[in-house]
This record gives structure tokens, C-alpha cells and sequence, in this order.
């Protein structure tokens, strides 16, 4: 079974503080991404990135940066945390050949913004 | 954006009865579509898939059915038991080549004994 690894599994932030949230991964996977769910929005893709030292926005990337170092570690900035930022944030990887196909998600992050 | 459509949002059923979620898209040239289980402060994980050259697909209990005239996909689970209590989401990939998965909001789940 593929392993994504989230850390930390909760945060509390300060509004207009930096939060840093980090993924890892073991599977040897070129594509990771980060997505958030909120209560009747689903799961919505913030940002991507399909090789080392690259990211790619999604559908909601305001607010929100991204550092993909190397291939394991996958790491989502919020320079700035405000409250709509509140939600549960996960990590997920795929090995990609042409379409996403099968994604592993780590266990998630809630973050709660005050 | 591409946007998937899921209904219903909430869903009670009896033990050892069916349920059923349905799904909208909306580009026809989508072909993939898996479903993903998400148990209570657990991750999604992938429960069944279907891609566009097919129009059923049946594993352990679970019924996928894809309407590609319609654009609409649906999950049927045979028998519910307690442990099928859960937050289901239907997904689809928006084009062929594209890598991208768009999520539906999700269906939540209660089976009552």
C-alpha cells in the first residue's frame, strides 16, 4: 500500500500568520497534490506538481503556495493564514501516465484558523 | 471550471438494503471515473473505478454504471452493512490526456441497523 504522510495532523493559526504544511511520500510517484474539503465543496485541488522543483496551480490557488523540493516531499505555504482558510487539508500522490488515475492520501491536516 | 454534480448529499438507508448515488458531468470527452470512500477521520481511498470504454462494472458488492449520452455515472451498494457508513465521492477526469480529477461534494452515508 502506497504511504503519504502528512504532518502536522492538526494546527491551530493565528490569523495572518505563516503556516507551513508538509507531505511526504514513499511511493515513487511523480505527481503530488494538495487538495481541501470543506462540508458540501468536496475535495478541491489547490496545487500540483508533477516533477521536483515545480508546482502548478489548481482550481483555487489564491492564497496558497507550494515547494515541491524533491520528488518525496510536497510542502503547502499560507504566508498569511485568514479565517476562510479553515479546513481540512490533504496530500496526495499518483503515478501518472497520461491521466491521474489512482490517488493515495495521507490522513489529512485540520487546520483551524482563529 | 469542469464541475461534477453529486446527489444526494445525505443518505440513510437500512441495513440490508441498497443505496444509491448518482453523478453528473460534463464534458463528454471525460473517461474516467472512480469512486472514493472516506470513513471518519480516515483519507478517501479509491473503491471502484469505471472508464468511458464501459458501461457497468460490479466488485464486492459495488455496482458502477456510466450513461455517456447522459453524462451521468452512479454508484450502487448492494446489501448495506453498517461498515459501508461513510462519505462516498464520485470524480471524474475532465478530458482524455488531462491528469486532473474533479470531485463531486460528496454523499454521506448512514446504513441504520
Amino acid at each position: 500500500e502506497a504511504a503519504v504522510t502528512q504532518s502536522p495532523r492538526s494546527k491551530v493559526a493565528v490569523t495572518g500568520g505563516k503556516v507551513t504544511l508538509s507531505c511526504h511520500q514513499t511511493n515513487n510517484h511523480d505527481y503530488m497534490y494538495w487538495y481541501r474539503q470543506d462540508t458540501g465543496h468536496g475535495l478541491r485541488l489547490i496545487h500540483y506538481s508533477y516533477v521536483a522543483d515545480s508546482t502548478e496551480k489548481g482550481d483555487i490557488p489564491d492564497g496558497y503556495k507550494a515547494s515541491r523540493p524533491s520528488q518525496e516531499n510536497f510542502s503547502l505555504i499560507l504566508e498569511l493564514a485568514s479565517l476562510s482558510q479553515t479546513a481540512v487539508y490533504f496530500c496526495a500522490s499518483s503515478d501518472v501516465t497520461g491521466s491521474a488515475e489512482r490517488l493515495f492520501f495521507g490522513h489529512g491536516t485540520k487546520l483551524s484558523v482563529l | 471550471g469542469e464541475q461534477v454534480e453529486q446527489l444526494p448529499s445525505i443518505l440513510r438507508v437500512q441495513e440490508g438494503s441498497s443505496a444509491s448515488i448518482n453523478c453528473t458531468y460534463e464534458n463528454s470527452a471525460s473517461n474516467y471515473f472512480p469512486w472514493y470512500k472516506q470513513e471518519p477521520g480516515e483519507n478517501p481511498k479509491l473503491i471502484i473505478d469505471i472508464r468511458s470504454n464501459m458501461e457497468r462494472k460490479q466488485t464486492q458488492g459495488l455496482i458502477v454504471l456510466l450513461d455517456k449520452k447522459a453524462k451521468r455515472f452512479s454508484l450502487h451498494i448492494t446489501d448495506t452493512q453498517p461498515g459501508d457508513s461513510a462519505m462516498y465521492f464520485c470524480a471524474a477526469i475532465p478530458s482524455s490526456g488531462s491528469w486532473q480529477l474533479i470531485f463531486g461534494s460528496g454523499t454521506q452515508l448512514t446504513v441504520m441497523p
